[in-house]
């Protein structure tokens, strides 16, 4: 069975500085999905960015960018230029197709100080 | 476009008593899936349907059951409930069958069992 794991509950970081969040994942599928969802404060849940695996090429979106290593199974999250906005829980998760269904990790919390 | 709605938004009720938690998804959208997020635990997949169909069921007991309706509404019921039950319970759609898209969720139901 897949799992995902985050291994920081909760994070801080300035305003204006860069902050990776960190993802390992366990599967022993070779074509999934990995994904970064974003839960602010009492707000729905959107998707910041998606990653193939099939893909080696980091996805990017924005100040959003992914570190993707398939072989070490590991997809953390960086935010540059980080913004009061950013503050929010975030999620990592894991599709594998034709499933149905993501798995998420329990997630990070993050605070961006003014 | 509205988004995905849920009600309702609150909700309490007690243990041993029966709940009915209702999602309209986006419009377009086919694929409807439900979670139920608590602290520490992340979000549990229940169950995903696609065209009045349950496509997968995750790892929880009987009591938690779902439908989908023809236009693509869909509801979740929890009998019998129980302290542990207490939960925000999401809602996402998705425009395709939830195997590659993008997850649009609702605010989210939050119930507490007393």
């Amino acid at each position: 069975a897949q799992t995902v794991t985050q291994s920081q509950p909760e994070m801080s970081v300035q305003e204006a500085e860069t902050v990776t969040l960190s993802c390992t994942y366990d599967t022993s599928e070779n074509n999934y999905y990995l994904f970064w969802y974003k839960q602010p404060p009492s707000r729905q849940m959107i998707l910041v960015i998606r990653q193939e695996a099939y893909k080696q090429q980091n996805a990017t979106e924005n100040r959003f960018s992914v570190n993707f290593q398939k072989a070490a199974k590991s997809f953390s999250l960086k935010i540059s230029d980080s913004q009061l906005g950013d503050t929010a829980m975030y999620f990592c998760a894991f599709m594998k197709p034709g499933t149905y269904k993501y798995i998420f990790g329990t997630g990070t919390r993050l605070k961006v100080l003014a | 476009k509205a988004g995905v709605t849920q009600t309702p938004r609150y909700l309490i009720k007690t243990r041993g008593q029966q709940v009915t938690l209702s999602c309209s998804p986006i419009s377009g959208h086919r694929s409807v899936s439900w979670y139920q997020q608590t602290p520490g635990q992340g979000l549990q997949f229940l169950f995903e349907y696609f065209s009045e169909t349950q496509r997968n069921k995750g790892n929880f007991p009987g009591r938690f059951s779902g439908r989908q309706f023809s236009n693509s509404r869909s509801e979740m019921n929890v009998s019998t409930l129980e302290l542990g039950d207490s939960a925000l319970y999401l809602c996402a759609s998705s425009e395709q069958p939830a195997n590659t898209g993008e997850l649009f969720f609702g605010e989210g139901s939050r119930l507490t069992v007393l």
